[in-house]
């Protein structure tokens, strides 16, 4: 049973670049969250997708986009990074329920440098 | 909105030493999970537990909702027990927006 995966692993981008994470659903899954970790701070949410939409929001701006496929799979994308953008970027998954909350399963993370 | 506290911040123990995580929070919730970040970042799932206890292995959890916390006990601790720990709830009701807590960094030595 795959679990969540997410790639790259690590990424150096200078600011003001853009960047784009991809996550994969653990298997049988249908929503996606992201996820922005800080260092030494829990992680902070910053969007879920079901069904190819954005579903809720956090308190992240606008250069932060995202996309859903067909498969369930997504992306992360954020324009003019900046320096505070640097974080471990996780991505979470999970079955809608009738909307019940149900358990999120977390991948391994992306680790964005921005120098 | 929802506020999560945990204690202690820092917990350093020898191998076998036995402890116990504090998660409180600050509003009803219907759902609340307890997760272990390894060294590399990795956040892995140990508990979902609204209410009640469950336990795995060395590892325990009970969740006091009518008082607003849950505890994770751990005991005869491994250096591999190393790593922070977060327990997170729901921003609301019916929602998969989790809000974490301030976590608990555990460090184990031999």
């Amino acid at each position: 049973d795959a679990g969540v995966t997410q790639s790259p692993t690590h990424l150096i981008k200078t600011r003001g670049q853009q960047v784009t994470l991809r996550c994969s659903p653990k298997s049988g899954h249908d929503t996606v969250s992201w996820y922005q970790q800080a260092l030494g701070q829990g992680p902070q949410f910053i969007f879920q997708y079901y069904e190819e939409e954005e579903r809720q929001r956090g308190n992240f701006p606008d250069r932060f986009s995202g996309h859903q496929f067909p498969n369930y799979s997504s992306e992360l994308n954020v324009n003019a990074l900046l320096l505070g953008d640097s974080a471990l970027y996780l991505c979470a998954s999970s079955l809608e329920a009738g909307g019940v909350t149900d358990t999120q399963y977390f991948g391994p993370g992306t680790r964005l440098t921005v120098l | 909105g929802i506020q999560v506290e945990q204690s202690p911040p820092d917990l350093i123990l020898q191998e076998g030493a036995n402890s116990t995580l504090r998660c409180n929070f600050s509003d009803s919730v219907n759902n609340l999970q307890w997760f272990h970040q390894n060294p590399w970042g990795q956040l892995i799932n140990l508990f979902y537990i609204p209410s009640g206890t469950k336990q795995n292995g060395r590892l325990s959890a009970t969740t006091v909702a009518t008082e607003r916390y849950s505890l994770l006990y751990i005991s005869s601790s491994q250096t591999t027990d190393s790593g922070v720990y977060f327990c997170a709830v729901p921003k609301a009701y019916n929602t998969d927006k989790l809000i974490f807590g301030t976590g608990t960094r555990l460090q184990v030595f031999p």
